[in-house]
This record gives C-alpha cells, structure tokens and sequence, in this order.
C-alpha cells in the first residue's frame, strides 16, 4: 500500500504570494494516477489536478502539478481570496484497485 | 447539471446499521464506477469503497471490509452504502463519488456528503 505524506501541514501566506505545496509517496508509481483536490469549509472536495500535471476542466492556470517517482507538487503562482483551502493529493492503484489520500495542507492567510 | 445527491445519514448506536443512498442525475449512470469517501470531523479524506459500472467488481477499504455492502441499481440512478457493525469510528460525512478512469481514476463528481454518528 502506498502512503502519500503531504507538507507543510500548513502553509501561512499572503494573497498574491505563491503556494508551493509537497506530496511524497512511500514508493514510486505512476504519475498517471495522481490527482490534487481543493476543499472549503462546508464544501465537497473538486478535482483540480489530475495525471499529476493537467488541470480538470474549468480550474484556472494559476494552479499547476508537476512531479514524477515519488515527489510531487502543487503550485499556486498567485494566491487569490478564494483559494485559501486545504489541499489533498490522491494516488489511484489498479491491483487491485484502492485509493489513497495525503492527509492534506491547509493554505491559510498570513 | 451533473449531480450525486446522499441519503440515508443520522446517529446510530455502536454495532447498529445503517444504509446509505445516492442518486445521481445528468450523467450516464451505467458507464461509471462510483465510489464512497469519507471524512471524520476535522480529518482528512477516506476511501471507502468502489463498485464498477456494471456491479460486477466491489472493492473495500481494509477498514471496512467484511463491515459495508456497495451495491448499486444502474435502473434506478442509485448508488447504495449498507455499513453494519458500526463502531465510533466510523463517524464521518460520506461522500458519493463518480470516478473517471480518463483521468487516472479521480473523483470527478461529488455530492454534498450525508454525515453517519455512531454513539451510544
């Protein structure tokens, strides 16, 4: 089974500064299968990374993925209002199938 | 509009049961896997478990295995969850979601989630 181990676990910034968050997993795959979510308060998760770099439909291009073997990472170039959330990244196995979430980042404003 | 819609939450006393429900709209049910994913109050994200599009594959988490049923009726839109043998920790808010193997199996629509109490 693979663990995905997220950091910091929380990040302090400013609007406008940029996210640089971390995704590690305990052994290589691929980078197909990994996936980055956004959660609000209240709110479900959304998808908005998926095969580690190309961003699901309507997710603006502040938001980046990049990554391969085991060390992945989100980037958020300038932080708007609305993107101060915790962070989730998921890796999908096919055999047999099971997904497996990072216990997440929070981006708070500094 | 592309829509899961949960059920069937409440409080339950440790080792009780309970079922489930999401019925989904504005999508071809019957061509997607669907999943459940939980979140414990203040925790992060759980998956749960998956079934294929047809119902002919179930897949558990080992916290749950041999515990919940997924099922689903491809007729009726419906994505089932029967969870017996509850403990505390299973507490949660579970999400129905759809997967989208496009994408590298992610979980491309979510509902708003129905929250499972187990207390005494």
């Amino acid at each position: 089974e693979i663990v995905l181990t997220q950091s910091p676990g929380t990040l302090s910034l400013s609007p406008g500064e940029r996210a640089t968050l971390s995704c590690r997993a305990s052994q290589s795959f691929n980078i197909n299968s990994l996936a980055w979510y956004q959660q609000k308060p209240g709110q479900a998760p959304r998808l908005l990374i998926y095969a580690a770099s190309s961003r699901a439909t309507g997710i603006p291009d502040r938001f980046s993925g990049s990554g391969s073997g085991t060390d992945f990472t989100l980037t958020i170039s300038r932080l708007e209002p609305e993107d101060f959330a915790v962070y989730y990244c998921q890796q999908y196995g096919s055999s047999p199938p099971s997904w497996t979430f990072g216990q997440g980042t929070k981006v708070e404003i500094k | 509009e592309v829509q899961l819609l949960e059920s069937g939450g409440g409080l339950v006393q440790p080792g009780g049961s309970l079922r489930l429900s999401c019925a989904a709209s504005g999508f071809t049910f019957n061509s997607y896997s669907m999943s459940w994913v939980r979140q414990a109050p203040g925790k992060g994200l759980e998956w749960v478990s998956t079934i294929s599009s047809s119902g002919g594959g179930t897949y558990y988490a080992d916290s749950v295995k041999g515990r919940f049923t997924i099922s689903r009726d491809n007729s009726k839109n419906t994505l089932s969850l029967q969870m017996n043998s509850l403990r505390a920790e299973d507490t949660a808010l579970y999400y129905c979601a759809r997967i989208h193997y496009g994408s590298g199996g992610t979980f491309d629509i979510w509902g708003q989630g129905t929250l499972v109490t187990v207390s005494s």
